[in-house]
């Protein structure tokens, strides 16, 4: 069985600091591995995802991640945020690219104030 | 760029009363899928759906729920007698083969 684990609950930071949101998971399969953003009453976006191949991606809104198989990790990181990035991140874990259940962590709240 | 609908945006519905709730995905994908999130807690997978069949459900999704494809562009998920327990804001979401799934707004249920 899988598990997806978000260390934080809430991050606060200042606007044009850098943030990593942290997300540890368990699988004893091969897994596809997701970060989602969800604004205020709105639904889940992607902002990036890692299939395979080279272990750091890029996503929209100058996120990025990488994947860390020794550590089972897939941390989030900008290296300066807007007050725009306010919202909530899920990090999500899937065993396929096609058809199957996302696995969604209990999400990191991101606060940036001026 | 295509977007998942869904409505409505909020629905509030007595205890025990049947509730469906529906969705528009994107035109030309092959994979559809429900998901609820109770108020402060994590977002939790219900069912997939494909070719026209449920491909894999989780342990939430009992006799009491169902999904049904009615048309070449609803997916509809029903929810008999509902319980106060069944109130969250429910996502649906669709995917093309090999490709990352897209989000709907959601629709907030509130039992009464």
């Amino acid at each position: 069985a899988q598990s997806v684990t978000q260390l934080d609950s809430q991050v606060p930071v200042f606007e044009e600091a850098p943030v990593e949101l942290r997300c540890n998971y368990s699988s004893s399969v091969s897994v596809y591995l997701f970060w989602y953003v969800q604004y205020p009453n709105q639904g889940l976006q992607l902002l990036l995802k890692y299939l395979s191949g080279s272990t750091l991606v890029k996503g929209i809104n100058g996120f990025e991640a990488e994947f860390n198989k020794s550590q089972t990790s897939f941390h989030l990181r900008k290296p300066s945020v807007h007050i725009s990035d306010t919202a909530e991140y899920f990090c999500a874990v899937s065993e396929s690219n096609s058809g199957y259940a996302l696995n969604f962590g209990k999400g990191t709240s991101l606060l940036v104030t001026p | 760029e295509p977007e998942v609908t869904q409505t409505p945006s909020h629905q509030v519905t007595q205890m025990g009363q049947e509730v469906i709730l529906r969705c528009v995905p994107i035109s030309n994908h092959l994979y559809f899928y429900w998901y609820r999130q109770i108020l402060g807690q994590k977002v939790e997978f219900l069912v997939s759906f494909y070719n026209n069949e449920i491909s894999e459900k989780s342990e939430i999704f009992d006799d009491q729920f169902s999904v049904e494809r009615p048309d070449g562009s609803n997916f509809t998920l029903k929810i008999r007698s509902t319980k106060l327990e069944d109130s969250a804001m429910y996502f649906c979401a669709s995917s093309r083969r090999d490709q990352p799934q897209h989000f709907g707004d959601g629709t907030r249920l509130s039992i009464l």
